[in-house]
């Protein structure tokens, strides 16, 4: 099963407040990713993380990767429309002999005008 | 370059029609990946390729069979579809395992 867990599901926030969602695995990753999905299109790589405790900006969007490399977060500050979407984490996960990019359940972020 | 593009964009099969959906990237990776991606559940691993000729089960594997017979190209066949199989599919590569994927618009599937 899944070993990558999101929180919320869901989220819907006004125009201009700020946004956050949060990652956790149940392995130490070697690197988190952050992709985004926006209704009705596919996903979309952000950004990748990949040391204990990095910080990494993007405009309005901050990302953050925990010291233990077992959670991740990502904040979007004044949240606009164009921030409509889904947004997954994933982390390389082992599985047997073989290494898998292993995707969160998604935080799905709808903005209200 | 036109990325990662998947072919048909929808499809609707009856119970036990067999169906293939192609994938093709032009950016040269080496890795490619079948993904099925159902309401919250998000996108789980149904089969990947780390070259051409090789293939390898991902986490729900069970129904799907998948070929590479060329670098560019990732086929993933239905041989008796079912209604479970009712999903949207995505295709996705990379330059390295398990790295930045990038991901094909997807096929909607309906099996009913």
């Amino acid at each position: 099963g899944q070993q990558v867990m999101q929180i919320p599901q869901y989220q819907h926030v006004q125009e201009g407040e700020d946004f956050t969602t949060y990652c956790n695995s149940s392995t130490t990753l070697s690197n988190i990713q952050w992709y985004k999905q926006r209704p009705g299109g596919h996903p979309v790589f952000l950004i990748q993380l990949v040391k204990s405790g990095e910080v990494k900006k993007q405009k309005r969007l901050t990302f953050q990767f925990g010291e233990a490399k077992k959670n991740s977060s990502l904040h979007i500050t004044a949240t606009q429309t164009t921030d409509v979407g889904t947004y997954f984490c994933a982390g390389p996960i082992s599985s047997g002999s073989a290494r898998q990019l292993t995707f969160g359940s998604g935080t799905q972020l709808t903005v209200l005008p | 370059n036109a990325g990662v593009t998947q072919t048909p964009k929808f499809r609707v099969l009856k119970t036990g029609q067999s169906m293939t959906l192609l994938c093709a990237q032009d950016m040269n990776h080496e890795y490619m990946y079948w993904y099925r991606q159902d309401p919250g559940m998000g996108l789980r691993l149904i089969h990947y390729s780390v070259g051409e000729g090789t293939t390898a089960k991902g986490e729900v594997p069970d129904g799907y069979n998948v070929s590479r017979l060329k670098k560019q190209n990732f086929l993933l066949g239905l041989e008796s579809a079912a209604p479970s199989q009712t999903s949207v599919y995505f295709c996705a590569s990379s330059y390295l395992l398990a790295y930045e994927q990038y991901f094909g618009p997807g096929t909607r599937l309906t099996v009913t």
